[in-house]
């Protein structure tokens, strides 16, 4: 799983709460990532970061947010607005202009019940 | 949106045989990548291919690309109990400098 940290790594909340998942990284990387993973599927792209202060949505965005304030740090809050939360949530990084090659946290299970 | 199509979804081998996963894309493409992810788990980069290479290697990995079919192939060779995991593909694409990825193929190898 290389220097990315997540934690917690299974999460448990009630629907309508907000949620909030941590994402470190430590290999001076510029460019972060958020992934959701439904079971049996591939991941698909809710927002990345390629530098401080600056983050763009990705193919699903709704009822996700996120912050960029530390080159190391990326977190990810699910918020009530999002209809089905309870999914695998990936983070990972990247080295600009290196193709883009990506590093994966080990994820975070989050059960919305 | 997901640019890449692994086929097959699943397969199941014996120890020693040889795994061969194909993926499919849409758009023209900078590089194509192959990702192992075990359950429950990260995904970890295999290999990277780029749009003017044709074949690359990497231990007992082979990775083919064919940019004229919008195709690539992962080859896995004297497999082992140990390979058992999903195996995506990923594209980058034009201007985007983000990864789009395909839906996986699952392999288990039967010790």
């Amino acid at each position: 799983d290389g220097g990315i940290t997540q934690s917690p790594k299974y999460l448990f909340r009630k629907e309508g709460q907000n949620v909030t998942l941590s994402c470190e990284q430590n290999l001076n990387h510029d460019a972060m990532y958020w992934y959701r993973q439904d079971p049996g599927q591939g991941l698909r792209l809710i927002y990345y970061s390629q530098i401080v202060n600056d983050f763009q949505k990705g193919d699903i965005a709704e009822g996700y947010s996120v912050s960029r304030e530390k080159k190391e740090s990326f977190p990810l809050t699910v918020t009530s607005a999002q209809k089905n939360p309870t999914a695998f949530y990936l983070c990972a990084s990247s080295i600009e202009g290196q193709g883009y090659e990506q590093y994966f946290g080990p994820g975070t299970r989050l059960t919305v019940t | 949106s997901q640019q890449g199509e692994e086929d097959p979804q699943a397969l199941s081998i014996q120890e020693g045989e040889n795994a061969t996963m194909n993926c499919s894309y849409k758009t023209s493409i900078n590089n194509l990548q192959w990702y192992r992810q075990n359950s429950g788990r990260g995904l970890v980069h295999l290999i990277l291919i780029r749009s003017n290479e044709r074949e690359k290697h990497s231990g007992r990995l082979r990775v083919t690309l064919d940019t004229s079919k919008k195709s690539s192939s992962l080859l896995i060779t004297a497999s082992r109990a140990a390979d058992t995991a999903s195996y995506f593909c990923a594209t980058v694409s034009g201007s985007a400098r983000q990864l789009t990825f395909g839906s996986g193929t699952q392999l288990t190898v039967l010790p």
